[in-house]
């Protein structure tokens, strides 16, 4: 597609509810990013995709958040239980190859808030 | 680890120049980005420096100085569309899994007036 793609935009959930968080990257672009942004802050690394090897998922806050790219394009971040903590917009960005000069293009964010 | 400091919020004229500054600590470099983000809408890619100087693109410029770990987005002729938050990320030593993942300051708020 023309740019990352994010659903769905907005997403209230009720405490203790799964939610599942869809990103299509850029057509063929290799590495995928997901970053978390609470309200007045800047974007916090999540977990790191190069085709469908997940190669970092330090970012992850707990257990209840899980990040897949099966087939190397699209992907999904999914949190199970979730909590009012888990409030933010959930961006999703894509670059290239994932070398050192790539720029990263982002998604417009999966707003979630949990109530 | 990584620090990246920025003001949180500025205020300028419309057709004035406005400077954003970016200070950074990090484990090494590999680039810094500077992104645009409207309320609501995604970031939006400006610049991107990887060796010292400035770079210029239309009414927006960036600079880089490696050894003092420091930029700055020289923004002239402001518009009132230039309202927006401005977000510096640093691109430090890959990870162990070998990938150059950026690290985000919390932005910069421009406000823009008539």
């Amino acid at each position: 597609g023309a740019g990352v793609s994010q659903s769905p935009r907005y997403k209230v959930a009720k405490r203790g509810q799964d939610v599942a968080l869809r990103c299509d990257p850029i057509s063929g672009h290799v590495s995928l990013f997901w970053y978390q942004q609470a309200l007045g802050q800047g974007p916090e690394f999540l977990t790191y995709f190069q085709n469908e090897a997940q190669l970092d998922k330090s970012g992850l806050p707990s257990d209840r958040f899980f990040a897949e790219r099966p087939e190397g394009s699209v992907s999904t971040l999914k949190i199970q239980r979730t909590q009012q903590e888990d409030s933010a917009v959930y961006l999703c960005a894509s670059s290239l190859a994932g070398s050192s000069w790539d720029t990263i293009y982002f998604g417009e964010g999966s707003w979630l808030t949990v109530v | 680890g990584q620090n990246i400091d920025q003001p949180t919020e500025m205020t300028a004229t419309e057709g004035a120049i406005v400077q954003i500054n970016c200070t950074y600590q990090t484990s090494g470099f590999n680039g810094l980005f500077w992104y645009q983000q409207h309320a609501g809408e995604a970031p939006t890619f400006l610049s991107y420096n990887v060796l010292d100087g400035l770079e210029e693109k239309g009414r927006f410029s960036s600079f880089l100085s490696r050894s003092k770990g420091y930029s700055y987005l020289l923004l002239k002729e402001l518009q009132m569309k230039d309202s927006a938050s401005y977000l510096c990320a640093v691109r430090g030593l890959p990870s162990s899994g070998g990938s150059y993942i950026p690290t985000f300051g919390r932005g910069t708020s421009l406000i823009v007036h008539p």
